[in-house]
């Protein structure tokens, strides 16, 4: 079983609406991840969060809008999205504090929030 | 940018036989990890092997790391049908902050 609990499992939205997906963790790590999967594809990184504070952004579109409450939870807020943006989204955590140089450890992952926008 | 490759896409063995993935990637890594996917599900860590590190065991999987031909394998042994998944290598490059997933190589073994 995954400790990094995702949730909804499941979203479907329209393109104009409003939604969050929520990412939760309770092993202490202070670096959490979103990524994103498309079908048969890798995931692809989005955000870095690090002592909650964004320290990647990969270019991702407005749309989506990372927030880091605590050290515990992140969450993906989501707004104006468009029929391709329909994929997995995977939120992940990792022990290691991001420092120059170190790269990342182990990453744990959620089983995901499997997004559909019509 | 991809930093790994992988190789098969696309693998089917019969239950008991090993399956070997290679992974490729094209600069220079602190570390190099293996995930597997079951279909739809998240991804679960299975060993990370660091950069001054040539091979690793953990069960039925061995690792090899060639860092002069950036290049990594995976063997899983006596396979099982359990082990149908995906596959995926994944790199932290050095001086990133960043873990790369290559392009993966799905599993399919046959009971």
């Amino acid at each position: 079983d995954t400790e990094v609990t995702q949730t909804p499992k499941h979203l479907v939205m329209g393109m104009t609406n409003k939604k969050s997906l929520k990412c939760e963790q309770h092993m202490g790590h202070r670096a959490m991840y979103w990524y994103k999967q498309k079908a048969k594809k890798p995931p692809e990184l989005m955000f870095v969060y690090s002592y909650e504070k964004l320290s990647i952004n990969e270019s991702v579109p407005s749309r989506f809008s990372p927030e880091c409450p605590n050290s515990s939870l992140l969450n993906l807020h989501l707004h104006a999205l468009q029929p391709e943006d329909s994929a997995l989204y995977l939120c992940a955590s990792s022990q290691e504090k991001l420092r120059q140089g170190a790269g990342t450890g182990e990453l744990f992952f959620g089983e995901g929030s499997r997004l559909t926008v019509l | 940018s991809q930093q790994g490759e992988e190789d098969p896409q696309a693998l089917s063995i019969q239950e008991g036989e090993n399956a070997t993935m290679n992974c490729s990637y094209k600069t220079s890594i602190n570390n190099l990890q293996w995930y597997r996917q079951n279909s739809g599900r998240g991804l679960v860590h299975l060993i990370l092997i660091r950069s001054n590190e040539r091979e690793k065991h953990s069960g039925r999987l061995r690792v090899t790391l060639d860092t002069s031909k950036k290049s990594s394998s995976l063997l899983i042994t006596a396979s099982r049908a359990a082990d149908t998944a995906s596959y995926f290598c994944a790199t932290a490059p050095t001086g990133g902050f960043k873990t790369i997933f290559g392009a993966g190589t799905r599993l399919f073994v046959k009971a």
